[in-house]
């Protein structure tokens, strides 16, 4: 298996544009997790899905940030409109069951905002 | 004050010296994992356990559920163990992963 895949694995853009970032899960794995690295703050969680269906999305700082899962192989976190504190690290992982199973994270994005 | 505390926050050795990286956390929990992220940013799981002791290669991680802590130990330290080690926690009743802000360990040739 390939593992986690994410896109783009960098992304540089101006305050105000839209932000994509894409995952791929394991296949078969049945939960997804969106987490932010920054030097401040380490790692957060920002959401999780199971079974495409999204379960805590506490950590999704504000209204800008936006996820969706449309099937069980691909999810998108979405941001618009971007701006410089969005500037950070976004993993991506899936597990078997979020519950149960340890975590395979994809490699990131690291996405600047300037 | 963060809910996982790892220490030391940085962690500086010889080559062939132990190393011990510590993690504590303030409640109850299902699972602890130790995490390695490498200086090229990839982020790849060790352990993930809920009691005892797990082994792999010279990596040793110990957990002691009634003092809320456990423990990463490093046998025969070598320099591509050089990375930031992040300890996570999962609390009882909960699905997701709550992090401690990680340990950079630097091991000296």
């Amino acid at each position: 298996d390939a593992g986690v895949i994410q896109s783009p694995r960098h992304e540089v853009t101006e305050m105000g544009q839209e932000v994509t970032l894409r995952c791929k899960p394991i296949s078969g794995h049945n939960s997804l997790f969106w987490y932010r690295q920054t030097m401040m703050r380490g790692l957060e969680l920002l959401i999780y899905f199971n079974n495409n269906v999204p379960i805590d999305d506490s950590g999704m700082p504000e209204d800008r940030f936006s996820a969706k899962m449309p099937n069980a192989s691909f999810s998108t976190l979405k941001i618009q409109p971007s701006e410089p504190r969005d500037s950070a690290v976004y993993f991506c992982a899936s597990s078997l069951s979020a519950r149960v199973y340890e975590q395979y994270f994809g490699p990131g994005t690291r996405l600047t905002v300037t | 004050k963060n809910e996982v505390e790892q220490s030391p926050q940085n962690l500086t050795a010889q080559e062939g010296e132990f190393i011990t990286i510590n993690c504590s956390y303030s409640v109850g929990i299902s699972a602890l994992h130790w995490l390695q992220q490498h200086p090229g940013g990839g982020i790849v799981s060790l352990f993930m356990l809920s009691s005892g002791k797990k082994k792999h290669g010279r990596l040793i991680a110990t957990i002691n559920i009634q003092e809320k802590h456990s423990s990463l130990h490093i046998t025969a330290s070598h320099p591509r163990d050089s990375a930031v080690y992040i300890c996570a926690v999962r609390y009882q009743g909960a699905q997701k992963l709550v992090f401690g802000q990680g340990t950079r360990l630097t091991i000296n040739p």
